[in-house]
């Protein structure tokens, strides 16, 4: 089973800043296949990234992807108030189980 | 618009069962494999099991955590996904999420608003 180790546990950051969260795999990721989600409040999660670097469906391009192999990036351009939340890396590169990472939040400085 | 719908969750003792459901619309449910996604207390997210389409027998998959206590089941003709909970345990209590697998890979690009279980006496 694949540990994903995310971090750090908490950005704090201000509006308008960029934010860049780590996720590292325990063991290399098949095809990079690494998604991001984005959890709010009260919410259930929502798919920003997948294949490590492509963009869900909707989603704005302030949100990047990148890495390979064992160590991934999820980059926020220009953080907006509402990008303040609780983000979760996903490895899918083996068969199941799949496995998150334990989260990074990003909260208002 | 694809929707996930959850029912079923509540408060169950410890030894007992739980049936959740999930009422799936807006795209064709038969194609895709469906799984349950479940999040303790304040806690991150952890993968529950899964069921393959029929094209693939619909197989099932699940975590060392829930095999052999929960059953994922499906109807393709109803559209809904089912998980079956028995044997549950305190550390079993969680929001349950329905998802879907994407059609690009095993991410879930579709949620549910998910189901509150709590497993306490």
């Amino acid at each position: 089973e694949i540990v994903l180790t995310q971090s750090p546990g908490t950005l704090s950051l201000s509006p308008g800043e960029r934010a860049t969260l780590s996720c590292r795999a325990s063991q290399r990721v098949s095809g990079n296949y690494l998604a991001w989600y984005q959890q709010k409040p009260g919410q259930a999660p929502r798919l920003l990234i997948y294949e490590a670097s492509s963009r869900a469906t909707g989603i704005p391009d302030r949100f990047g992807g990148s890495g390979s192999g064992t160590d991934f990036t999820l980059t926020i351009n220009r953080l907006e108030p509402e990008d303040f939340a609780v983000y979760y890396c996903q490895q899918y590169g083996s068969s199941p189980p799949f496995t998150f990472g334990g989260g990074t939040k990003v909260e208002i400085k | 618009e694809v929707q996930l719908v959850e029912s079923g969750g509540g408060l169950v003792q410890p030894g007992g069962s739980l049936r959740l459901s999930c009422a799936a619309s807006g795209f064709t449910f038969s194609d895709h494999y469906m799984d349950w996604v479940r999040q303790a207390p304040g806690k991150g997210l952890e993968w529950v099991g899964r069921i393959r389409n029929k094209a693939n027998s619909y197989l099932t998959e699940y975590a060392a955590s829930v095999k052999g206590r929960f059953t994922v089941s499906r109807d393709d003709f109803q559209n809904s996904l089912s998980l079956q909970m028995n044997s549950l345990k305190t550390e079993d209590t969680a929001v349950y999420y329905c998802t879907r697998a994407s059609d690009y890979g095993d991410f879930f690009d579709y949620w549910g608003q998910g189901a509150l279980v709590t497993v306490s006496s």
